[in-house]
């Protein structure tokens, strides 16, 4: 059973506009959040995280949010960019320091 | 350049034959990881060796074998037992196994397995 969850398989938004990337999980037990980027062809990349003890951190264009009590955590882009045209992932650490991934959001950014 | 190598890109595997993935780091991790990509579906965690010498089961070990008799080195084998090995395979190191806030993993660019 998944324990973490991204339910938009994709979102297609213009440049210079907002991307606004969910995802869920079901362990009260996770105390770290990734959100990792994939090209075709690659490997994915560590792009921002945030501890359990926070509710924000921020990067540049990229902002996540932390709500522990609905377990729900975002990844803001602001403003999109061609570029930002990829797979996101999110993960999260249990405490065996094990990642459970999400299944990934393909993001479109339209010119 | 530091970073971790998977080879081959592409292969191809016959009914009841064994094949193995290579994955090599330059970057002097102790912790590798090998994780399977299915379609719609997240990133799940086969074995992963936190050191020289050990290795543990993730959570779909079964029909896989690994070895790390070096450090830069975790080769997997996908076994004939495996029954539905395709999939994209990703190979990660990290700095030790803990992956405290400063820390994370890095990805090589993937072995797309196919069965013939």
């Amino acid at each position: 059973d998944q324990q973490v969850k991204q339910n938009s398989p994709s979102l297609s938004v213009q440049e210079g506009r907002i991307s606004i990337l969910n995802c869920d999980y079901t362990n009260s037990m996770f105390d770290y959040f990734l959100w990792y980027k994939k090209y075709p062809a690659e490997g994915p990349t560590f792009l921002i995280s945030i501890s359990s003890i926070k509710d924000k951190n921020e990067d540049g264009r990229f902002t996540v949010f932390l709500n522990k009590s609905a377990k729900h955590l975002s990844l803001h882009i602001v403003p999109s960019q061609p570029g930002d045209s990829a797979v996101y992932f999110c993960a999260a650490r249990d405490n065996d320091y094990k990642l459970s991934f999400g299944a990934g959001t393909t993001v479109t950014v339209r010119a | 350049d530091g970073g971790i190598t998977q080879s081959p890109k592409y292969l191809f595997r016959k009914e009841g034959q064994n094949v193995t993935l290579s994955c090599e780091q330059n970057l002097n991790h102790d912790a590798m990881y090998w994780y399977r990509q299915d379609p719609g579906q997240g990133l799940r965690l086969i074995y992963y060796s936190q050191i020289v010498n050990d290795f543990q089961k993730g959570d779909i070990a079964e029909g896989y074998s690994v070895s790390r008799e070096k450090k830069e080195s975790f080769p997997l084998t996908v076994t004939s037992a495996q029954k539905n090995p395709t999939a994209f395979y990703l190979c990660a190191s990290s700095i030790d196994s803990q992956l405290t806030t400063n820390e994370k993993l890095f990805f090589g660019s993937g072995t797309q397995l196919s069965v013939l």
